[in-house]
């Protein structure tokens, strides 16, 4: 049973547009929240966090929003560049450390230009 | 500071046999955190370690085992090697383990059983 879906495999967007990619969750004790990007051939790269005593945090061009009662989180790419084709990974944590994450399976984000 | 090293970072293996994958952490990290990619079932957390002492652990059977040493850094082991277990295994650090903080990854294992 997964407890982190990302239910879009891929999302592809033109340069300077709105990235939007969602990811739900179903164990309502997660309290940390986390994006990560990843190119082929290299470890996830960190992007940003959230904490569940939080709606919102952003980090340049980067938003990650968490609505607790759906159980969804989303993060906002803006502007998107072509930079950003990736794979997007959603994960979360229940220990106090952060570690342990559970990923979602990832969506494929190309940008064109 | 350098970044989270693995290695070797390609390896064959055939089903049977044993292997062993090695983590260096980021200078000062403590924490070891070891996940396991593969096309279908993504990425799953496999352990944790820290302080030399295994702190969290994931839904795999016992063939896949890990340590760490006094200097943070970490092995990972699987005996008895399958099929399914060709996937690319991902080390990731963190520092002190006390509070919410980042975990980095380093750039993984492929290994290929065959």
């Amino acid at each position: 049973d997964q407890q982190v879906k990302q239910n879009s495999p891929s999302l592809s967007v033109q340069e300077g547009r709105i990235s939007i990619l969602n990811c739900d969750y179903t164990n309502s004790m997660f309290d940390y929240f986390l994006w990560y990007k990843k190119y082929p051939a290299e470890g996830p790269t960190f992007l940003i966090s959230i904490s569940s005593i939080k709606d919102k945090n952003e980090d340049g061009r980067f938003t990650v929003f968490l609505n607790k009662s759906a159980k969804h989180l989303s993060l906002h790419i803006v502007p998107s560049q072509p930079g950003d084709s990736a794979v997007y990974f959603c994960a979360a944590s229940l220990n106090q450390a952060g570690t342990a994450l559970i990923f979602g399976k990832g969506t494929t984000l190309s940008v064109s230009s | 500071k350098a970044g989270v090293t693995q290695t070797p970072r390609y390896l064959i293996k055939t089903r049977g046999q044993q292997v062993t994958l090695s983590c260096s952490p980021i200078s000062g990290h403590r924490s070891v955190s070891w996940y396991q990619q593969t096309p279908g079932q993504g990425l799953q957390f496999l352990f944790e370690y820290f302080s030399e002492t295994q702190r969290n652990k994931g839904n795999f059977p016992g063939r896949f085992s890990g340590r760490q040493f006094s200097n943070s850094r970490s092995e990972m082991n699987v005996s008895t090697l399958e099929l399914g277990d060709s996937a690319l295994y991902l080390c990731a650090s963190s520092s002190d383990g006390r509070r919410k903080e980042t975990q980095y990854f380093g750039p993984g294992t492929r290994l290929l059983v065959l």
